[in-house]
């Protein structure tokens, strides 16, 4: 199993742009989250899904978008780039069943807006 | 709404010597309780957890942690650190009724002295 898998690892924008950060799981886990994570203030949830055509917003959603056509992939949108949103983000899924929850993730993905 | 705080943004511990990483949390409805642990450039990985039952869970390299329901508490212990502890520890809370959505505390950086 490959996991979570984030790609790219990293990317610079301009102002402006938009871009979408792929993310994707091989161990059909229902659940999967966007995070981003910035010096000083932890792992902000920003989108997650709790199934296939089911997404809802975390605590920081604004300036990002998701969908959710298949089990495995979750990619985040970013419809116009800005500066604060320079950061880290990890994608992660996880089981309800068993596992209670216990979130798998990516290795990341650092994106620097100028 | 679901909250975590880890009051101590750095712990320094001596190599042999026992450690402790403070975790609070709140939640509506019994909480499941995660710490995660993240190295250097890397995705966060899961250390332990609690769900139900005994208040002292064990789990991965050693680590332990204890809920306490009254404090709403949930630290992370060991009873002798190595220098290769030294990282990014995170608590996050869920409550038992919503798989899909985590709250991570802002971190704790442990750092081990040989």
């Amino acid at each position: 199993n490959a996991g979570v898998t984030q790609t790219p690892k990293f990317q610079v924008l301009k102002t402006g742009q938009s871009m979408t950060l792929q993310c994707a799981q091989d161990m059909n886990h229902e659940y999967m989250s966007w995070y981003r994570q910035d010096p000083g203030m932890g792992l902000r949830l920003i989108h997650y899904s709790v199934g296939a055509g089911i997404t809802d917003q975390g605590e920081v959603p604004n300036g990002y978008n998701v969908s959710r056509s298949t089990t495995e992939d979750f990619p985040l949108r970013l419809l116009s780039a800005a500066p604060s949103q320079t950061s880290v983000y990890f994608c992660a899924s996880s089981s309800g069943v068993g596992d209670h929850g216990t979130q798998y993730f990516g290795p990341g993905t650092r994106l620097l807006v100028l | 709404a679901q909250s975590v705080a880890q009051p101590e943004d750095q712990v320094n511990v001596a190599e042999g010597n026992p450690l402790t990483v403070k975790c609070t949390y709140s939640v509506s409805g019994n909480p499941y309780l995660f710490w995660y642990v993240q190295y250097p450039n890397r995705g966060l990985q899961f250390l332990l957890k609690y769900i139900t039952g005994d208040n002292l869970v064990k789990g991965s390299y050693g680590f332990e942690a204890e809920f306490n329901k009254s404090q709403t508490s949930f630290h992370l212990k060991k009873p002798s650190a190595l220098v290769s502890d030294s990282a990014l520890y995170f608590c996050a809370v869920r409550a038992n009724t919503n798989a899909g959505k985590s709250t991570f505390g802002d971190g704790t950086t442990l750092t081990v002295k040989p």
